[in-house]
């Protein structure tokens, strides 16, 4: 079984800062991927980044990257330069195995960047 | 090219009474997914497909909801009868990843349909 832990149900940040959304996650599958989702209030889910269990580097994709750290079991997603245009829901989610299984998602966290 | 279609946008309906929500997958998109998501929650999967086979529907309550994928291309969500608690976005994705597929695929989904049940 897989899970993705967000502990942070809330986060605000100023524009232009920098901000860190936390995941952590549990699976017992030797090889897997990591994701990020973004999901605005008009309801679409955005995929955004992509981190595999064996890539050598942390993931960066734009103003995002993927702060992997493989012992302790967190994919933190990073946001460079937050714009007024981030603020929504982020989901972390994660497959494991052949990658024939869906993603499993976690709660997420709502993201307000305030000018 | 063009993007998953979902419809309806919005459906509302009584305790009780049938709904039931069309997805239309990217084309070449070999998997399928139906996920619940209920306010301020994240995506709960209801049932894959891989093309028109079942992959995984261990979550989707077969008591009263329904969904089918004829011909490999086009997926519909029945709910009947339908309860309070199924008030939720309904979210279809897909993906090109067939079996053995590679991890990184990501999925692409639509805008969802937002049910109300009253």
């Amino acid at each position: 079984a897989q899970k993705i832990t967000q502990t942070q149900p809330g986060m605000f940040v100023q524009e232009k800062e920098a901000v860190t959304l936390d995941c952590t996650y549990d699976t017992s599958d030797p090889s897997y991927g990591l994701f990020w989702y973004k999901q605005p209030s008009s309801g679409e889910m955005i995929f955004l980044i992509y981190q595999g269990s064996y890539d050598q580097q942390n993931a960066t994709e734009g103003r995002y990257s993927l702060n992997f750290q493989k012992a302790r079991k967190s994919a933190n997603l990073v946001i460079s330069a937050s714009q007024l245009g981030d603020s929504a829901m982020y989901f972390c989610a994660m497959r494991g195995d052949t990658g024939r299984r869906a993603l499993t998602f976690g709660s997420g966290t709502r993201l307000q960047v305030q000018p | 090219e063009a993007g998953v279609a979902q419809s309806p946008r919005y459906k509302i309906i009584e305790k009780r009474q049938s709904v039931a929500f069309w997805c239309n997958p990217i084309s070449g998109h070999a998997t399928l997914y139906w996920y619940q998501q209920i306010l301020g929650q994240g995506p709960k999967l209801l049932i894959q497909f891989q093309n028109n086979g079942v992959v995984d529907d261990s979550q989707l309550p077969k008591d009263r909801f329904s969904a089918e994928r004829l011909k490999g291309v086009d997926s519909t969500l029945k709910i009947q009868p339908a309860k309070l608690e199924d008030s939720a976005v309904y979210l279809c994705a897909s993906t090109f990843a067939g079996w053995g597929s590679r991890k990184n695929s990501p999925l692409h989904f639509g805008n969802g349909t937002r049910l109300t049940v009253t």
